[in-house]
């Protein structure tokens, strides 16, 4: 059983482009969330997504950040016009459908895309 | 005060060492606690949950004081393998994770 699937692994950007980051969940897993983690900094929350539907995006910067979950394929994230403080390290966790007797739904961590702006 | 915070380190000890960590936290209405492990330009993979009664696991243990906000994680006979960077993890509801930065362990031949 593939764990969560992330690419690209390392991806680099100029100043202005356009990028896309995928995310494909493990099998079986329905909700699909994104962190940022900025060097030396913990890992942020950005958006809770499940099939089709954005569910939670708190964390998500209001300009140029955007995710998917679309009915088939994996979970892209894209980020335009990139800046040089968007450098960080992307990683997408996955979870199965929640179980109702738990008042947590343990998330299984992708290796993560590592972004770097020029 | 920020969410979850943590000595940054970083700890070194000698192979056999027994080394604590410990975490605050400010949001008294979180539910779930754990520890993770990150290692250098890896994922953050599980290590333990956290429980007031306190859990242990193998050479790991994990305590939680919910009066004092406070959670410990104590290594014994350290091992070279657990050098990596221990995070203290926080949830409120039923996904969305609160992170500390980190608390850097290396052990030490």
């Amino acid at each position: 059983n593939a764990g969560v699937m992330q690419n690209p692994r390392h991806l680099v950007r100029r100043r202005g482009q356009e990028a896309r980051l995928r995310c494909s969940p493990m099998k079986g897993h329905s909700h699909v969330y994104w962190y940022r983690q900025l060097p030396e900094e913990g890992l942020k929350f950005m958006v809770y997504l499940q099939k089709e539907n954005i569910i939670d995006e708190s964390g998500m910067p209001k300009e140029r950040f955007s995710a998917e979950f679309p009915k088939e394929g994996p979970s892209i994230l894209r980020i335009q016009q990139v800046v040089r403080g968007d450098s960080a390290a992307y990683f997408c966790a996955s979870s199965p459908p929640r179980d109702r007797g738990s008042s947590y739904n343990e998330q299984f961590f992708g290796p993560g895309t590592r972004l770097t702006v020029l | 005060r920020k969410e979850v915070e943590q000595d940054p380190g970083p700890f070194n000890v000698p192979e056999g060492a027994t080394v604590a960590f410990n975490c605050t936290y400010s949001n008294s209405a979180s539910q779930s606690f754990f520890w993770y492990r990150q290692d250098c330009r890896k994922e953050p993979k599980l290590l333990m949950s956290v429980y007031s009664s306190g859990n242990e696991d193998g050479r790991f243990t994990a305590q939680l004081n919910r009066a004092s906000q406070y959670i410990s994680l104590l290594i014994r006979d350290s091992k070279l393998s657990d050098s990596a960077t221990y995070l203290c993890v926080l949830a409120s509801g039923s996904y969305q994770l609160t992170f500390g930065k980190g608390t850097k362990l290396s052990v030490i031949p």
